[in-house]
């Protein structure tokens, strides 16, 4: 069974940086393109980075770009996403998604395709 | 990134059909057969019910269908149960952005 459990999210205040980690399991997770996807409080869903299922080729969203990074450890199972100079505007639930459908090399990359596992979800917001 | 429009709310009463529709443009949804449905219940991670325009992954119920025409693609649900109750967001393959994925703003949908 397909396993993607978040953590690392909480209190921050603005400029501030947090590393989020998504532990994996069940699936061979060098296979898999992966991603970060976020919903801030009470809107819709938004990418924010997708790696590649070897980590080489990333892609972020431009509302992010220059500030996260998204990286994966292939021993650990674990995919991250280091978030420096943090904004207001980044509270949000953080999910960790898997990439789905596909059979193949065509797993290891994303091409706007679906993600067929979640995360429960990280929340990160901010203190006044 | 520019969303793909989705109505803010659909509402029907057991037992009919509603439709979502979702548009964006040729360098989304009319270029490309990557369109992808997905259902959010209150407080809980997305699921999808749709993939690549038409497709429905094994164990969502056949009530859910997905089609497209032109730059706009659409998702039914037949036979509308209480169950269904739901946010659901469509998501596409897009040229416009590094990124490549694109989500639409959107749909709450209400069993009256």
């Amino acid at each position: 069974e397909v396993q993607l459990l978040e953590s690392g999210g909480g209190l921050v205040q603005p400029g501030e940086s947090l590393r989020l980690s998504c532990a994996a399991s069940g699936f061979t997770f060098s296979n898999y393109a992966m991603s970060w996807v976020r919903q801030a409080p009470g809107k819709g869903l938004e990418w924010v980075a997708v790696i590649s299922g070897d980590g080489g080729s990333t892609y972020y969203a431009d509302s992010v770009k220059g500030r996260f990074t998204i990286s994966r450890d292939k021993a650990k199972e674990t995919l991250y996403v280091h978030m420096n100079s943090l904004r207001v505007e980044d509270t949000a639930v953080y999910f960790c998604a898997k990439r789905g459908y596909c059979t193949g090399s065509s797993c290891s990359s994303f091409y706007g395709r679906s993600f067929d596992s979640w995360g429960q979800g990280t929340l990160v917001t901010f203190s006044s | 990134q520019s969303a793909l429009t989705q109505p803010a709310s659909v509402s029907g009463s057991p037992g009919q059909s509603i439709t979502i529709s979702c548009t964006g443009s040729r360098s989304d949804i009319g270029g490309y057969d990557f369109v992808s449905w997905y259902q959010q219940h209150p407080g809980k991670a997305p699921k999808v019910v749709i993939y690549d325009v038409t497709n429905r992954p094994s164990g969502v119920s056949d009530r859910f269908s997905g089609s497209k025409s032109g730059n706009t693609a659409s998702l039914t649900i037949s036979d509308l149960r209480a169950e269904d109750e739901a946010d659901y967001y469509c998501s596409s393959y897009t040229t416009k952005t590094s990124l490549a994925g694109v989500f639409g703003t959107g749909t709450r949908v209400t069993v009256l």
